[in-house]
C-alpha cells in the first residue's frame, strides 16, 4: 500500500525566514511520482512540481526548493525568504506509475508566515 | 494553466433539498475526481472516474452520487442534503499516466442549513 506522511501539522514563521515541510512517503513499487500542492486560502490547489523516482536531483524554482532522497523516502519542499503570500496549506502526494490507482495525499502542512 | 471548472462555486440550501454540483473539464482528460475539504484540512476522495460510463467510490464513504456521461463533464449529485454535507467539494481531473499531473477546480463551497 501507498501512504503519504506530512509530520508537521502545523508551521509559523516570521518573514523572510526559511521553511522546510516535509513529506515521507512508503510504496513498494520502484517506479512512482511524487507531487507538491500548495492552497492558499482561496481554496484552490495549485500544482508546484512533480518528480519521477528515477531522478533525484534537486530542483529549484525561485524562491522554492525540492530535495527528493530515496535513502530516505522523502520528498522535502523548501521556501527560502519566506513571504507573507506564502501562507498555505502545502499537500505532498505519490502516484503509482501506471496511475491505475488514484493520487495518494498526505494530509498537509499549514503554513503561517507573519510579517 | 488548467482549464477545469466548477459550478456553482457557493451555494447555501436548505436541508432535504437534491442538489448537483457541476464540473466539466475541457483538456480531454480521461480521469476525473471528486473530493470532499473541510477548509485547510485533509482531502477526502469520495468519487472518480477513469473513463466515460466508469465510476468508482473513493475511500471516504458519501452518500453522493456520480455519473460520467461525456468526458469532459463529471456531476456530483446529493438527492438529500443535510447539514454533515456542509464542506468544500474539489473536482480534479488528469491524463491517463501516472507521470500525468492532477489539476484542480476552483471548489464548490456548499453550506446546508
Amino acid at each position: 500500500a501507498q501512504k503519504v506522511t506530512q509530520a508537521q501539522t502545523e508551521i509559523s514563521v516570521v518573514e523572510k525566514e526559511d521553511v522546510t515541510l516535509d513529506c515521507v512517503y512508503e510504496t513498494r513499487d520502484t517506479t512512482y511520482y511524487l507531487f507538491w500542492y500548495k492552497q492558499p486560502p482561496s481554496g484552490e490547489l495549485v500544482f508546484l512540481i512533480r518528480r519521477n523516482s528515477f531522478d533525484e536531483q534537486n530542483e529549484i524554482s525561485g524562491r522554492y526548493s525540492w530535495n527528493f532522497q530515496k535513502s530516505t523516502s522523502s520528498f522535502n519542499f523548501t521556501i527560502t525568504a519566506s513571504q507573507v503570500v506564502d501562507s498555505a496549506v502545502y499537500f505532498c502526494a505519490l502516484n503509482h506509475f501506471s496511475g491505475n490507482t488514484p493520487l495518494v495525499f498526505g494530509k498537509g502542512t499549514r503554513l503561517s508566515v507573519i510579517a | 494553466e488548467a482549464d477545469i471548472y466548477q459550478t456553482p462555486r457557493y451555494l447555501v440550501i436548505g436541508t432535504g433539498k437534491k442538489i448537483t454540483l457541476e464540473c466539466s473539464q475541457t483538456m480531454g482528460h480521461d480521469k476525473m475526481y471528486w473530493y470532499q475539504q473541510d477548509p485547510g484540512m485533509e482531502l477526502h476522495l469520495i468519487h472518480y472516474s477513469y473513463g466515460v460510463n466508469s465510476t468508482e467510490k473513493g475511500d471516504l464513504s458519501s452518500e453522493s452520487t456520480v455519473s460520467r456521461i461525456r468526458t469532459e463533464h463529471f456531476p456530483l449529485t446529493l438527492e438529500s442534503a443535510r447539514p454533515s454535507h456542509t464542506s468544500q467539494y474539489l473536482c480534479a481531473s488528469s491524463a491517463a499516466g501516472g507521470w500525468d499531473t492532477q489539476y484542480f477546480g476552483p471548489g464548490t463551497r456548499l453550506t446546508v442549513l
